[in-house]
């Protein structure tokens, strides 16, 4: 079965530091690739997707993610954090029909 | 265009009772799937429905059941509840296979 691992549970940075956000999958074959995020009070909602083509992806409010197939990796990457980034980020893979497994979730605390 | 919408918002029951939880998709989505969200566990998917047809099943027992009306609304049952099944359940749709899912608020559902 697919399993996505995030390496961090809970990351602490100062606002303008840079970010980046393990996600590693373990399914070999093809995968559309996700990050979720989730600000305080609101609903889940996509930052980013990977489906195919360019590894690199960039997503909403200056995030990019960076998909190396050799390493079944997807981290999320932002240069310079703000204290709005402050929101539990979810990686998930969709690798066929319906089916999305997520990772335990990464809880990013901005401090001002 | 009106998001997803899950009814009720909050749910006590006692164990051993059964419980139902609504869905709404977004107009002209046709997939809709469920999440049991906890603390400990992240995401995990319960299933998932295309056009009435349940398509996918994660590994939950068969207390946890599901079904979709045709028009795309679908509703999730439990029953026998346990003090284990509280949890955040999450809806999402999205217009089909692979696509970025759209997420409701969740019935925050309590069993004493």
């Amino acid at each position: 079965a697919q399993s996505v691992s995030q390496h961090n549970h809970h990351v602490i940075l100062s606002e303008a530091a840079s970010l980046e956000l393990g996600c590693n999958y373990s399914y070999g074959g093809t995968v559309n690739l996700f990050w979720y995020v989730q600000y305080p009070g609101q609903h889940l909602q996509l930052l980013l997707k990977y489906f195919s083509g360019d590894p690199l992806v960039k997503g909403i409010k200056g995030f990019e993610a960076e998909f190396i197939k050799s390493k079944f990796s997807f981290n999320l990457r932002k240069p310079s954090v703000q204290w709005s980034d402050t929101a539990e980020y979810f990686c998930a893979v969709n690798e066929y029909a319906g089916k999305s497994t997520f990772g335990d979730g990464t809880t990013l605390t901005v401090k001002p | 265009k009106a998001g997803v919408t899950q009814t009720p918002r909050y749910l006590i029951k006692t164990r051993g009772q059964q419980v139902t939880l609504s869905c709404s998709p977004i107009s002209g989505h046709r997939s809709v799937s469920w999440y049991q969200q906890t603390p400990g566990q992240g995401l995990q998917f319960l299933f998932e429905y295309f056009s009435e047809t349940q398509r996918n099943k994660g590994n939950f027992p068969g207390r946890f059941s599901g079904r979709q009306f045709s028009n795309s609304r679908s509703e999730m049952n439990v029953s026998t509840l346990e003090l284990g099944d509280s949890a955040l359940y999450l809806c999402a749709s999205s217009l089909g296979t692979n696509e970025k899912l759209f997420f409701g608020s969740g019935t925050q559902l309590s069993v004493l």
